[in-house]
């Protein structure tokens, strides 16, 4: 079975911390890892992509991957209440809907930051 | 650059009613994917083409067809809707369907079948 795993949350922070999202995944052979921000009611929208082992930067963001556990993280800093949205961990997995291999989300979890 | 579109926004049918939602992208993408997304179920995919000519199932196919009629339009067809179709649809599109895989998505069509 192909899984991504992520904690459902609410993960609730004060306005100024530092959000720690995580993920986990069944698929030892995935290369690609994505996050997405779904805000309520719209649709995904990609904000890191990560495909080496390490951390990887972008302004407050920070996605951090770890494939010999299977992990893949992302830091948001100096958190806003505009950061207050559902975050999807995605990754490609062959063999998953299709033999090309797909993406495979999560069930995303949803951050709260608090002014 | 209107990125990927979909029609209609929000839809309400009955059991056994057909409809067919558009998807249209104008970033030159070779792949195009339908998904649905339910509480707590994360989204799925039904159906995806990699490229202009060809479509493959995915997660979730059963009760839907797709056509790829161009590079640019995917449409998703529900023959006879069920109220276990009740959803938010979305479509996307990415530039290869390969290791960057990184997916853009439309605005989504929320759709209630009674």
């Amino acid at each position: 079975q192909k899984e991504v795993e992520q904690n459902s949350g609410p993960l609730s922070v004060p306005e100024g911390a530092i959000a720690s999202l995580n993920c986990t995944y069944s698929d030892r052979g995935s290369q690609s890892f994505f996050w997405y921000r779904q805000y309520s009611g719209k649709s995904p929208e990609l904000i890191m992509f990560i495909y080496s082992n390490g951390d990887k930067e972008d302004g407050r963001f920070t996605a951090q991957l770890n494939k010999a556990s299977q992990y893949v993280s992302l830091l948001i800093r100096d958190s806003q209440p505009s950061d207050s949205a559902t975050y999807l961990c995605a990754v490609k997995m062959m063999n998953y809907g299709g033999s090309q291999g797909n993406l495979i989300f999560g069930k995303g979890t949803k951050l709260s930051v608090k002014p | 650059n209107a990125g990927v579109t979909q029609t209609p926004k929000f839809q309400v049918l009955k059991t056994g009613q057909s409809m067919t939602l558009q998807c249209a992208q104008d970033m030159n993408h070779n792949s195009m994917y339908w998904y649905r997304q339910d509480p707590g179920m994360g989204l799925r995919l039904i159906y995806y083409s990699a490229s202009e000519g060809t479509t493959d199932k995915g997660e979730v196919p059963n009760g839907y067809n797709v056509s790829r009629l161009n590079k640019r339009e995917f449409s998703l067809r529900l023959e006879s809707a069920a109220p276990s179709q009740t959803s938010v649809y979305f479509c996307a599109s990415s530039d290869i369907a390969g290791l960057f895989n990184e997916q853009f998505f439309g605005p989504g069509t929320r759709l209630t079948v009674l």
